[in-house]
């Protein structure tokens, strides 16, 4: 069963357009969840996580429990906000340990 | 630097033959783990490690084995490896093992393998 959703392989707007890329997770507990991002030809790096609550780059997360999302927002999509997207989960909850990242979303920002 | 170093880059092998992957992390992180990442499926983890010594399978561990004897090093090691184990595979670590303090993953490059 799939732990982490990301519902959308491929998402793309225009520059200044909102985006939205979806997350849901299944999880029982008080989960803390975290997106990642894979610019073109970069590592693979920390986007934000839920546990600090902060804007990084322009994106926001929130956690809805009762939806079980994460999803990533931005109101302004910027041409370098093309890349793809993972949002994981560990599993321990507070812990790391098993990981699970969904399948990934390619976010293209068009001028 | 502080970085995450993964050996070889690309690899080309033949089904059958050993193979070890090494991983090396010089910010001196509690946790470590190995993720392989193949289209459509995103990255699914393959085994991890909470402390030296110390190592726990992942969601895909069939067909790998790992060790950790230092807290530097985690090599990941197919001993027979098949054509279904080509793919692109991540190192990562992170300071702590507890979310709270960091939960942060560093990556490696990755390492594409290749098994004819």
């Amino acid at each position: 069963a799939q732990r982490v959703t990301q519902p959308e392989k491929l998402l793309s707007v225009f520059k200044g357009a909102p985006v939205e890329l979806k997350c849901n997770y299944s999880y029982s507990g008080s989960p803390e969840l975290f997106w990642y991002v894979q610019y073109s030809r970069q590592r693979l790096q920390l986007l934000l996580r839920h546990i600090s609550r902060e804007s990084i780059k322009g994106f926001t997360a929130d956690l809805n429990k009762g939806e079980t999302s994460f999803h990533l927002k931005k109101p302004f999509a910027q041409e370098e906000d093309s890349a793809m997207y993972y949002c994981a989960l560990p599993w321990g909850g507070s812990t790391l340990g098993r990981l699970y990242f969904g399948r990934g979303t390619q976010l293209t920002v068009w001028p | 630097e502080a970085q995450v170093t993964q050996n070889p880059r690309y690899l080309i092998t033949v089904t059958g033959k050993k193979l070890t992957v090494t991983c090396s992390q010089n910010m001196n992180h509690e946790y470590m783990s190995w993720y392989r990442q193949d289209p459509g499926l995103g990255l699914r983890q393959i085994y991890y490690s909470m402390n030296v010594e110390v190592t726990d399978k992942g969601d895909v561990p069939e067909g790998y084995k790992v060790s950790r004897k230092e807290k530097r090093n985690f090599p990941l090691i197919l001993e027979s490896p098949s054509p279904n184990q080509t793919s692109l595979y991540f190192c990562a670590s992170s300071f702590s093992v507890m979310v709270g303090r960091t939960g942060e993953l560093f990556f490696g490059e990755g390492s594409r393998l290749t098994v004819l």
